[in-house]
């Protein structure tokens, strides 16, 4: 069974750019979630996926969209960087949606910096 | 509004010692709660899934308790190891309907040989 995977590990980009993290979902998910933690902090939920479509979303602007493909894999673009979105953002997969969805497995993350 | 707070943030104790490590919630109506660790720079690993149903769960060393009328989660780590160290982290996930876990900020542990 292979587990939740992310790229890349690390980024930094420049105020203004823009981002694109990647995720792959655990075999047999198709539910992706996506978080933000800021150092010191809890994870912020950012949305979440479900079969290609938006399932929820947390208080992040709309310069903070996402995809889902057909094989469950998922992706998260920042437009605008702030310097505020220096963050690990996590990864979570897992089966089922809405009141299905429970155990949450995480990917590694990825860390991105903001300069 | 969901919040949840772990106490205390920080927490060293030499290696054996039994430890308890506190969640608290604001809103009694959750669906569920898990605990999970995580260690410097890393994902999240699932360590205990309790349904609000359930009053707890255990698994090996690490034993979670829920008390929804009081809004209180314990994870109770039994002879604890240097292997223990890491951050724990409460999520709360308010309900049914709703997808999104909401964390505390992590109770950070460190086990002293």
């Amino acid at each position: 069974e292979t587990g939740v995977t992310q790229s890349p590990t690390h980024l930094i980009k420049t105020r203004g750019q823009q981002v694109t993290l990647r995720c792959s979902s655990q075999s047999g998910h198709n539910t992706v979630s996506w978080y933000q933690q800021a150092l010191g902090q809890g994870p912020q939920f950012i949305f979440q996926y479900y079969r290609e479509e938006e399932n929820g979303r947390g208080n992040f602007p709309p310069r903070f969209s996402g995809l889902q493909f057909p094989n469950y894999s998922s992706e998260l673009n920042v437009n605008a960087l702030e310097l505020d979105d220096s963050a690990l953002y996590l990864c979570a997969s897992s089966s089922g949606q809405g009141a299905h969805t429970d155990t949450q497995y995480f990917g590694p993350g990825t860390r991105l910096t903001v300069l | 509004k969901q919040e949840v707070t772990q106490i205390p943030a920080a927490l060293s104790v030499p290696e054996g010692e039994n430890l308890v490590l506190n969640c608290s919630f604001t809103d009694s109506a959750i669906y569920n709660l898990q605990w999970f660790r995580q260690d410097p720079g890393k994902g999240l690993t699932s360590l205990l899934l309790i349904q609000s149903s359930q009053r707890e769960q255990t698994s090996g060393r690490l034993n979670a308790s829920l008390d929804k009328s009081s809004g209180r989660s314990t994870l109770y780590i039994a002879a604890s190891q240097p292997g223990d160290s890491a951050t724990y982290l409460c999520a709360v996930r308010p309900g049914s309907g709703t997808y999104k876990y909401i964390f505390g900020t992590g109770t950070r542990l460190k086990v002293l040989a």
